[in-house]
């Protein structure tokens, strides 16, 4: 089975400043998805951003990018200029891309991002 | 954008009674749902792969008969804990996939067995 490794339960970073959390997978298998979300205070999964395996370019999103490392597995989240609405659970997740739309998500634990005004 | 709603938000029950959760895929039809369960400060554990008009897949180590999941059609799937007991406490969030990104979730559900 996939495995997803967040090793950073907790991170903080003062507000307009970037951080970086960071990801990690094990999978024997060459095309598939990831996946970061954000799990604010209301619990609403809400999707950040993801990215495509067979992409090398890194996804972007406003303030949000990727750092996607393939050989490495791994997906590191940077989330630049931070603000206080960034505070939230950051989960990074996998799911392959055998059948789209019948696959579970493989979730990591979680990266508890604290922001400081 | 699909939107997935989940009812009830929030819910109580005394031990021994039965809750239903709803999850309804509300402008897109989802032949496949999930449940998650999610305990405080940690993350989302998979429960089952519900699939429309045929039996759900359950994880191992879910108690089938105590977690009833209904998948009637395209856009309602049903999560029913049953004889609910205060160790059944939990949030539970569903998600439905809409083709090969679409992939949204509830809002969750906070259930309490008291």
């Amino acid at each position: 089975a996939q495995t997803v490794t967040q090793s950073q339960p907790e991170m903080s970073v003062q507000e307009a400043e970037t951080v970086t959390l960071s990801c990690t997978y094990d999978t024997s298998e060459s095309d598939y998805y990831l996946f970061w979300y954000k799990q604010p205070p209301s619990r609403q999964m809400i999707l950040v951003i993801r990215q495509e395996a067979y992409k090398q370019q890194n996804a972007t999103e406003n303030r949000f990018s990727v750092n996607f490392q393939k050989a490495a597995k791994s997906f590191s989240l940077k989330i630049s200029d931070s603000q206080l609405g960034d505070a939230a659970m950051y989960f990074c997740a996998y799911r392959s891309a055998r059948d789209p739309t019948g696959n579970q998500f493989y979730f990591g634990t979680g990266t508890s991002l604290t922001v400081i005004p | 954008g699909a939107v997935v709603s989940q009812h009830p938000s929030r819910v109580i029950c005394k031990s021994g009674t039965s809750v239903k959760i709803e999850c309804r895929s509300l402008d897109f039809q989802a032949t496949t749902m999930f449940w998650y369960r999610q305990f405080p400060k940690q993350s989302l554990m998979l429960m089952a792969t519900s699939n429309e008009g045929s039996k759900a897949t359950y994880e191992q180590g879910v108690e089938k008969d105590k977690f009833l999941i209904n998948h009637a059609s395209l856009t309602l799937s049903t999560l029913t804990v049953t004889s609910a007991h205060p160790e059944d406490s939990s949030f539970y969030i569903c998600s439905a996939t809409q083709g090969v990104y679409g992939y949204t979730f509830g809002s969750g559900t906070r259930l309490t067995v008291v």
